[in-house]
């Protein structure tokens, strides 16, 4: 097990696409997190799930971000009509719930949208 | 609800030297967790240390410790003997259902 695993690590986008983004967690781990990074800010939870039921999504959240994580395994997020301000690295972590050793992180996916 | 505040944004210490970081947190909650994220410039999130609200014994990992106190919901993060390598974003979280991070103190360890 390499650990939790992002793709891609680095996305520029038009302002307006589309773009979908992969996460790949510790393959016994039934909780999956996504986070959003800003410049020189701590990461901001967006929305989790465990095993493919998502639990609790963020305010911070719109309608134009969308998670999934269809059988429990992986997980996706899409940022529909993409603006600059969603410019960030996007984050995923994974855990085992009832065994709170701290989450483990991927890599992270840096997104520019120009 | 939860959040977490890390009131020192930007730190400088001389290599070999101790530091301490502050964290307070505030939670209606009795059984959490705490813990202490370091992140490198441009590389990922790596745990440092965590502590579980109803022990209350101090976690220590190696030259890193904390001081936790639980009524006055502060974590504090000693780092003893402080090497270039220490030099990172330090984050502060609380982890209930999922984790709170605070803003982060830039440390850097001088040589």
């Amino acid at each position: 097990d390499t650990g939790v695993s992002q793709d891609p690590r680095h996305k520029i986008t038009k302002r307006g696409q589309n773009v979908t983004f992969r996460c790949d967690p510790i393959s016994e781990h039934n909780r999956l997190y996504w986070y959003r990074q800003t410049l020189g800010q701590g990461p901001e939870f967006l929305t989790y799930f465990q095993n493919e039921a998502q639990l609790e999504k963020s305010r911070l959240l719109s309608d134009r971000f969308s998670a999934e994580r269809p059988k429990g395994s992986f997980s996706t997020l899409e940022i529909q009509r993409t603006e600059q301000g969603d410019s960030a690295m996007y984050l995923c972590a994974s855990s085992l719930v009832g065994l709170d050793y701290g989450y483990t992180f991927g890599s992270g996916t840096r997104l520019t949208v120009v | 609800a939860q959040t977490v505040t890390q009131s020192q944004p930007e730190m400088s210490v001389q290599e070999a030297e101790t530091v301490t970081l502050s964290c307070t947190y505030d939670t209606s909650e009795n059984n959490y967790y705490l813990f202490w994220y370091k992140q490198p410039p441009s590389r990922q999130m790596i745990l440092v240390i965590r502590q579980e609200a109803y022990k209350q014994q101090n976690a220590t990992e190696n030259r890193f410790s904390v001081n936790f106190q639980k009524a006055a919901k502060s974590f504090s993060l000693k780092i003893s003997d402080s090497q270039l390598g220490d030099t990172a974003m330090y984050f502060c979280a609380y982890s209930y259902d999922k984790i709170i991070f605070g803003k982060g103190t830039r440390l850097h360890i001088l040589p």
